[in-house]
């Protein structure tokens, strides 16, 4: 099993500035993730962050808004750039094993942007 | 992307009584997983079924998957108020993506 933290739990920002999420996992994995998840709302990937090079990001989701750094097997961070109000959300580190079923997923930053 | 829908959106139920939710869709999946979340956490696996036809238990909980292996159910008896919570549905996409459903969000009442 994999248990993850994320920094900070909440943030509340003003319009066009930037907000750095950090991701710790106690283990290593193979594969972690960023998810952002609205209110009311299921999740939705941002991306995949690969170790040692660019995040592979999904459709909708662009590296200068959401710039994603995974330095080593059990670190991320995902940064959103010249935040609007909608971009207020959670945003989900999660991470699993590629041989496992099993995907984990940190307690989520629940982000406000004013 | 396969889309996964689940029904109904919204349920909100009384203590005792049992409950049955689904994860539907037109695609074919070699697996798809149950995940509960509560609210300030984060999504927490209940179970993976992989062979169509499958029912697993986990204790007031039982999960189904389709004999044609579109769709999967959940169905909870004798319902208490720690049951509250987002409940999805999702599937590995090539094996490395994690897609979910839009959720069913259950309240258990006292």
């Amino acid at each position: 099993s994999a248990v993850i933290s994320q920094k900070p739990s909440r943030d509340i920002c003003q319009r066009g500035t930037s907000l750095t999420i950090q991701c710790q996992v106690d283990s290593q994995v193979t594969m972690m993730f960023w998810y952002r998840q609205q209110p009311g709302q299921s999740l939705t990937l941002i991306a995949t962050a690969n170790q040692g090079s660019e995040a592979t990001y999904e459709s909708g989701f662009v590296i200068d808004k959401f710039p994603i750094s995974r330095p080593n097997l059990t670190f991320s961070t995902l940064t959103v750039s010249n935040m609007s109000p909608e971009d207020s959300s959670i945003y989900l580190c999660s991470a699993r094993s590629r041989a496992s079923y099993e995907q984990y997923f940190g307690p989520g930053t629940r982000l406000t942007v004013t | 992307t396969q889309l996964l829908e689940q029904s109904p959106q919204f349920l909100s139920i009384q203590e005792g009584e049992n409950l049955t939710v689904y994860c539907n869709s037109s695609s074919v999946f070699s697996s798809l997983q149950w995940y509960r979340q509560e609210p300030g956490e984060g999504p927490v696996l209940l179970v993976t079924v992989v062979t169509g036809g499958e029912v697993k238990k986990l204790k007031r909980l039982t999960f189904q998957f389709g004999d044609a292996r579109k769709d999967s159910s959940l169905h909870i008896t004798a319902a208490q108020t720690g049951d509250t919570g987002l409940y999805l549905c999702a599937y590995l996409q090539g094996a490395q993506k994690l897609v979910f459903g839009q959720g069913t969000r259950l309240t258990i009442n006292p």
